[in-house]
């Protein structure tokens, strides 16, 4: 079946704009995670959702950050009044349940750069 | 806090020879998830193992081996006979719930 997809694959914005990435997750997935990756580093988890509502909110980095799930599915990141901070790749996965003995399923990413 | 340590930043083998990956880990959970997961130069991580704190036997799946030993707190990967196809990022990475923490990575580059 398909896998996770994300939409853009690449982002440019300017400093100071609004964006939003998009993560369809694999069908029947309940779980649904966005990470960061900044170049050379791995991965950093950013929130979590279950369903419809962010259980774990906690890596968002600051109040311009903010996600939606609204019917469980699809998930909408955004990030208001973008910083040059924000270039990173954006990550999405999805997993069956929730727990470690669910393994998290990854997308392509989108490449986000802030001039 | 838990924490993934990938002390090998790069690797360069040449086709065939074999590469080991080490993988160090901290948690104070005594129920925890490890993961390795490969990233090409496409970008997309793909995931290639996942073993539970209470499972200690090492585990093959083609040329790839895990070996998971607790008393040192490490999960090292080896992959046998390395081919071009190898080459990229991988990333070990811990839970104990739902929140992976990774690695920085280790890229590996195989040369014909």
């Amino acid at each position: 079946g398909a896998g996770v997809s994300q939409t853009p694959s690449n982002k440019v914005t300017e400093k100071g704009k609004y964006v939003e990435l998009r993560c369809d997750p694999i069908s029947g997935h309940t779980a649904l995670y966005w990470y960061r990756q900044s170049l050379g580093q791995g991965p950093e988890f950013l929130i979590y959702f279950q369903g419809t509502g962010a259980a774990d909110d906690s890596g968002l980095p600051n109040d311009r950050f903010f996600a939606v799930r609204p019917e469980g599915s699809v998930s909408t990141l955004k990030i208001q009044r973008t910083e040059r901070g924000d270039s990173a790749v954006y990550l999405c996965a999805s997993s069956l349940g929730r727990g470690g003995r669910e393994t998290q399923y990854f997308g392509p990413g989108t490449r986000l750069l802030v001039l | 806090a838990q924490k993934v340590t990938q002390a090998q930043t790069e690797i360069s083998v040449v086709e065939k020879e074999d590469v080991t990956l080490d993988c160090v880990y901290e948690t104070r959970d005594t129920t925890y998830y490890l993961f390795w997961y490969k990233q090409p130069p496409s970008g997309e991580l793909v995931f290639l193992i996942r073993r539970n704190s209470f499972d200690e036997q090492n585990e093959i799946s083609g040329r790839y081996s895990w070996n998971f030993q607790k008393s040192t707190s490490s999960f090292n990967f080896t992959i046998t006979a390395s081919q071009v196809v190898d080459s990229a990022v991988y990333f070990c990475a811990l839970t104990d719930d739902y929140k992976l923490s990774f690695g920085a990575g280790t890229t590996v580059t195989v040369r014909a």
